[in-house]
């Protein structure tokens, strides 16, 4: 079975730093593109980073570049996201995603999700 | 960034109804334009991707649509378990981005 576990979440106080992981099973983790989306309960959903199958490409989104690292090491299946200097705006759920295309240089479709790991930023 | 417009952002519609909802990108984007559905409490789910190929194991009912920058999701006959929010995302460029969402109800 294709699965994706967040964990690494909880409440954290402004200026803080957390790290959030990604554990995947089932599927060639080191062949597709992965990625961090995150979504305020309630609100639309927010692309945070990517990170391309060998690491040759990294992206974040405006909002967290500079603070936020996303990383990957793929003979532990595992995905990373490094969270420096949080903020309350921070606050949501944090979903691990698998993108569809395998090898690619770029990002398509997102085809797997976990089920996320809750992050709370607050004094 | 290429920001992406779904309307309505709300649509009330009852089971067997045909609904269609509609994603605008504000540049071109090609096919690069996914659909999503997200119930409460759960993690969003792939129903379509690359404008029109359906998803692996998602009903035949759904299936997407493509006008230049306007792309459609349309369920031909709303089942119960088609109540929820759907969201469109484009690949295109980086970043990716969603639309805002559209949350189908029941009327």
């Amino acid at each position: 079975e294709v699965q994706l576990v967040e964990s690494g979440g909880g409440l954290v106080q402004p200026g803080r730093s957390l790290r959030v992981s990604c554990a995947a099973s089932g599927f060639s983790f080191d062949e597709h593109a992965m990625h961090w989306v995150r979504q305020v309960p309630g609100k639309g959903l927010e692309w945070v980073s990517g990170i391309t199958w060998n690491s040759g490409t990294i992206v974040s989104a405006d909002s967290v570049k500079g603070r936020f690292t996303v990383s990957r090491d793929n003979a532990k299946n595992s995905l990373y996201l490094q969270m420096n200097s949080l903020r309350p705006e921070d606050t949501a759920m944090y979903f691990c995603v698998k993108d569809r295309v395998r090898w690619s240089s770029g990002f398509d479709a997102f085809d797997i999700w976990g089920q996320g790991t809750m992050v709370t930023v607050s004094p | 960034d290429i920001q992406m417009t779904q309307s309505p952002s709300s649509l009330p519609a009852s089971v067997g109804d045909r609904v269609t909802i509609t994603c605008r990108a504000s540049q071109t984007i090609s096919t690069h334009l996914h659909w999503y559905q997200q119930k409460p409490g759960r993690a969003p789910q792939l129903l379509i991707y690359a404008a029109f190929s359906l998803q692996r194991g998602v009903p035949s009912r759904f299936s997407g649509g493509r006008s230049g920058t306007d792309f459609t999701l349309t369920i031909s006959s709303l089942q119960p378990q088609d109540f929820a929010t759907y969201f469109c995302q484009q690949s295109y460029s980086s970043p990716p981005t969603f639309g805002q969402g559209t949350r189908l109800e029941i009327k």
